[in-house]
């Protein structure tokens, strides 16, 4: 299986600073087709998982222009750009490259 | 509006079984992929199985965790999925999702607990 592996936060975040979350996968996720197979999610306290980012950098359909996904094939990073009472949560990066489709253990953001 | 519902979950014993259903509305479902997520109360994510659509012959697929005992199945009149779950476990508790392919939708969830 792929492992992914999530970073930590320096929490808390003050209010307006930037973020930057970072994922690692265990294998490649860029397929030959040129798209990585890499999603971001974030879950608010209470609430079902939301798709923020899909084939790792591409924003799902209305969310906010403040985050943004990049990397390479193993290695990836959501950044946050002034970060606002609404982003706090937990962070999830999944791969759906092959199966079982895998997802890291969660990066918690919190708010200062 | 995509709406999906979970609809199922309970408080089980160990060894026994249960089938969650999920309805949804608001997407042509018969040509949709779907999954099921689960998240344990620790809150790790878990991708638990798939089936796809009945131009890919219903080919389902699963966590080998749940493999031999979770079958999941749908029915395109009804627009609905299911989860078959037998021979429960204790590490089988966790909130239920179900999702369409892409992973942009998800319900609410359904609360399944194992426990004697």
């Amino acid at each position: 299986d792929i492992v992914m592996t999530q970073g930590a936060l320096p929490n808390p975040v003050p209010s307006g600073e930037s973020a930057s979350i970072t994922c690692q996968s265990s294998k490649s996720l860029l397929h030959s087709n040129g798209k990585t197979y890499l999603n971001w999610y974030l879950q608010r306290p209470g609430q079902s998982p939301q798709l923020l980012i899909y084939w790792m950098s591409t924003r799902a359909s209305g969310v906010s222009d403040r985050f943004s996904g990049s990397g390479s094939g193993t290695d990836f990073t959501l950044k946050i750009s002034s970060v606002e009472a609404e982003d706090v949560g937990v962070y999830y990066c999944q791969q759906f490259l092959e199966y079982p489709y895998t997802f890291g253990a969660g990066t918690k953001l919190e708010l200062k | 509006e995509v709406q999906l519902v979970e609809t199922g979950g309970s408080l089980v014993q160990p060894g026994k079984s249960l089938k969650l259903t999920c309805a949804t509305s608001g997407f042509t479902f018969s040509n949709a992929w779907m999954h099921w997520v689960r998240q344990s109360p620790e809150k790790q994510l878990e991708w638990v199985a798939q089936i796809k659509a009945k131009s890919n012959n219903y080919a389902t697929y699963y966590a080998e965790s749940v493999k031999g005992r979770f079958t999941i199945s749908r029915d395109d009149s009804k627009s609905s999925v299911y989860l078959q779950m037998n021979s429960l476990k204790e590490e089988d508790t966790a909130i239920y999702y179900c999702t369409p392919i892409g992973f942009a939708y998800w319900g609410q969830g359904t609360l399944v607990t194992v426990s004697s």
